[in-house]
Parts: C-alpha cells; structure tokens; sequence
C-alpha cells in the first residue's frame, strides 16, 4: 500500500515563527499536494507539484511557501506563522497526471499558532 | 469556479437503515468525481472515481451513482462501522486541481 508520512501529528508554533511540516511519500508518485482543512470550510488547496522543483498554486497559496527538492519529499513552509494558519494540513500525493489517479493521504498535521 | 456542495451536513441513522448521501457539482468539464472516506483524526481514504452520467460503482454496503449534476452515495444497512465523513471531490479543466466538498458527517447507531 502507498504510505503518505506526515512528520508531525501535532505542533505548537508561536506568531512570527517559520514552521517546516514535511510530508514523505514512498511509492515513486509524480504528484504531490498540500491541503489544509477546516470546519465548515472543507479541504481547500495550498500548493501542488508535478515534479521535482515544480510548483503550482493552489487556491489558497497566500503566507506559505513549498520545496519539492526530491520526488519523495514535500514540504510546506510558513514564513511567518500567524494565528488564521492554525488549521488541520494533510498532504497528498497522486501516481501520475492522469485525470482519474485518485489521491493518497498522510494523516495531517493539527497545528496551532498561539 | 468549481463548486461542489454536499447535503446533509450530518446523518444520523439507526443500524440497518439505507438511506443516500448528495453531491451537486458546478464544473467546466468534468474528469472525474470522487468519494472519499475519512475518519476522525486521519486523512481521506478513497471510495470511489466515477466519469460519466449513468455510471454506478459499489463497494460493500456502499454504492455511488453520477448524473450531469450530482452524485450519491447510497449506503444499504449500514452498520456502525459505516460512521465517517465522506468527502465529495471533483477534478476538472486543469485536472491535477482537485475541489473538495465540505462533507457529510454520518453517525450510524446500533
């Protein structure tokens, strides 16, 4: 079975600091996506990528920032927690481009910005 | 701007008793509609990808249809087992994004 590896399941970060969560996929997929979900809300997309060193914006990409540096590894980085980021993150990834590649999910990361 | 809206926001139903869960989509060009399942505390777990109206898929006690509009999610004598969210979620136009509905939280009693 795919596993989608979140580093953290909860963290606790301060307004103003730079977070790093990463998300590790062991199964050769080409795509990869940050989520973040919250009541009422749903997921809404952060960033994908497509490929190593490839980025794309999601819907919501405003105050962060990733890295996909190699094709297992994604990471999202907040440059400057602030208390509306505290959210649920999940990290998904996906085998290839095709339109019917369903998604794989890590279990999330809770984070809250005090 | 994709829109899927998901109906009721939550189910509460005796063990035994069917009932559907709706997903009604606003896509330019749809590729593929999904289900997906997620427990509390754990990410979203796939069910189902349908493409085209009339397509029906099932899986156990679930089983998903597709119109041009929307989607259920039929659950036949659900057991408690079956208490999850289940996420709608639509790919469309640029097909790697993904839009999500907001769920339907089921809560099957025994």
């Amino acid at each position: 079975d795919v596993k989608v590896t979140q580093s953290s399941r909860y963290l606790v970060k301060r307004t103003g600091e730079k977070v790093f969560l990463e998300c590790v996929q062991d199964m050769d997929h080409e795509n990869m996506f940050w989520y973040r979900q919250d009541p009422g809300l749903g997921l809404r997309l952060i960033y994908f990528s497509y490929d190593v060193k490839m980025k794309e914006k999601g819907d919501i990409p405003e105050g962060y920032s990733v890295s996909r540096e190699k094709k297992e590894r994604f990471s999202l980085i907040l440059e400057s927690a602030s208390t509306n980021q505290t959210s649920m993150y999940l990290c998904a990834s996906s085998l290839d481009r095709a339109p019917n590649e369903k998604l794989f999910f890590g279990s999330g990361t809770q984070l809250s910005v005090l | 701007e994709d829109q899927v809206t998901q109906s009721p926001e939550a189910l509460r139903l005796q063990e035994g008793e069917s009932s559907s869960l709706n997903c009604s989509y606003t896509v330019s060009g749809l590729r593929g509609l999904f289900w997906y399942r997620q427990d509390p505390g754990k990410g979203p777990e796939f069910l189902f990808t349908l493409y085209s109206a009339g397509e029906e898929k099932e899986k156990e006690r679930l089983k998903a249809t597709l119109t041009k509009k929307e989607s259920f999610l039929h659950i036949t004598a659900p057991k408690p087992e079956d208490s999850a969210t289940y996420l709608c979620a639509v790919r469309a136009g640029g097909y790697q994004k993904v839009t999500f509905g907001i769920g339907t939280k089921l809560q099957v009693i025994p």
